[in-house]
């Protein structure tokens, strides 16, 4: 079974902060995904990386994807109280299914 | 719709009851996976539907779980003799067909249905 794990699991910070959160696993996958999610939703996907040592910007967010591709990071700059919500990174072996972390909840605060 | 639709949002029921969960994917899409997500947990796969292929049911807890996808669009995940541990949320996704943006699976999900077994 391939095992993702994020840290931190939870994050609270003041809006204006930088943070940065991981997911490592020891398996490599072929791809990875961050998902964000708020209460009573499902999912909403983010950002797909693909290619090892990867970077993608999607405004003040930028998602890294390990030279190994079994690891992943989140940055993001001047968090808004809008970034709150549960971040999930989940990694596909091939093309069917996927693996989710357990995410890590991110709360801002005005 | 647009998005990924799920009924009821909620349902309440008790110890011993069977539950029906629908879940209509997006128009076009031929993957369709059903998840579970307790309070503090992430999303443990439960089936996954690709196209007219057997469903990959390998996530399953028990046999008291099923799904059935018809006609390759509309799937009913149903629990049996529901038990206390069973409450969740039960999310349902769906991918577009590879090659036309769903080469990496990317997956769009519903708004999930609030199981509480009584």
């Amino acid at each position: 079974t391939q095992l993702l794990e994020q840290s931190p699991q939870f994050l609270s910070i003041q809006e204006g902060e930088n943070l940065t959160v991981y997911c490592n696993s020891s398996s490599v996958f072929s791809s990875l995904q961050w998902y964000r999610q708020e209460p009573g939703e499902g999912p909403v996907l983010l950002v797909t990386v693909v290619t090892g040592g990867e970077v993608k910007k999607l405004k003040r967010l930028t998602f890294q994807f390990g030279d190994a591709r079994k690891d992943s990071s989140l940055h993001i700059t001047a968090a808004q109280p809008g970034d709150t919500g549960l971040y999930l990174c989940a990694g596909s072996p091939g093309y069917s299914t996927l693996t989710f972390g357990k995410g890590t909840m991110l709360l801002v605060s005005p | 719709g647009a998005g990924v639709s799920q009924s009821p949002s909620n349902k309440v029921t008790e110890k011993g009851k069977d539950v029906e969960l629908r879940c209509d994917p997006i128009s076009g899409h031929t993957a369709l996976y059903w998840y579970r997500q307790s309070l503090g947990q992430g999303l443990e796969f439960l089936i996954y539907f690709q196209g007219n292929s057997a469903p990959d049911k390998s996530g399953l807890p028990s046999d008291r779980f099923s799904a059935e996808r018809t006609g390759g669009s509309v799937s009913t995940l149903t629990i049996q003799r529901t038990q206390q541990e069973d409450s969740a949320v039960y999310l349902c996704a769906s991918s577009p067909p590879g090659g036309s943006g769903g080469t990496y699976n990317e997956q769009f999900f519903g708004p999930g249905t609030r199981l509480t077994v009584l």
